[in-house]
């Protein structure tokens, strides 16, 4: 079964508004959890660390103050994409470390933003 | 320079037809090499993980292989349910929780 569940899977907002992913951890208690971006046909780009009851780790290169992370419990991160802008486009996905040092992913969230 | 490497870029096999995926890697000290299926539209599904060089791991038709510099994911009379792009990712001891992507083979299985 799954792991992790992510929400919504799709989701089509208008530029300028702001959109909330939700990644739920349902097997593990995770205190850390982990933002990753795919474009078409490449790989994933991680894009930011989750911790609970802290702030993000954000990558170079990522705004922070567009991307805003949070990590209220040890179960769920929420990932809010503030302004959306058409570039911001893409395929979200989360991710949580689970045992034996394995990531196990959600099914992704797939943004358009027109 | 890319740490984690994958090859092929894209693989077409007819069914029944065995080969072999690459990820290759440059850097020492790897705290693990984990291999995923991810489907078009999805996100990425755990396959196996390799700690050290001669661990193999398998589950049905996949073979994972691991020695110091590269892994292998062997393919035995694939079908055309495995047609899927395979993502290698690498962990190393230096670099905390960051994984490192390869590219993904892209696996077309033609029944």
């Amino acid at each position: 079964g799954a792991v992790v569940s992510q929400h919504p899977s799709r989701v089509i907002c208008k530029s300028g508004t702001s959109v909330k992913i939700e990644c739920r951890s349902l097997d593990f208690q995770a205190t850390t959890m982990f933002w990753y971006r795919q474009f078409p046909k490449q790989s994933l780009m991680l894009m930011a660390t989750s911790n609970e009851g802290s702030k993000a780790t954000y990558e170079q290169g990522v705004e922070k103050d567009k991307f805003l992370i949070n990590h209220a419990s040890l179960t769920l991160s929420t990932l809010t994409v503030t302004s959306a802008h058409p570039e911001d486009s893409s395929f979200y996905i989360c991710s949580v470390q689970g045992s034996g040092n394995t990531i196990y992913f959600g099914e992704g969230s797939w943004l358009t933003v027109v | 320079e890319d740490q984690v490497t994958q090859s092929p870029e894209a693989l077409r096999l007819q069914e029944g037809e065995s080969s072999s995926l690459n990820c290759s890697y440059t850097v020492s000290g790897l705290r693990g090499l984990f291999w995923y299926r991810q489907d078009p539209g999805k996100g990425p599904e755990f396959l196996f993980t390799l700690y050290s060089a001669g661990e193999e791991k398998e589950k049905e038709r996949l073979k994972a292989t691991l020695t110091k510099k590269e892994s292998f994911l062997h393919i035995t009379a694939p079908k055309p349910e495995d047609s899927a792009t395979y993502l290698c990712a690498v962990r190393w001891w230096d670099t905390g929780n960051q994984f490192y992507f390869g590219t993904g083979t892209s696996l077309t299985v033609i029944p």
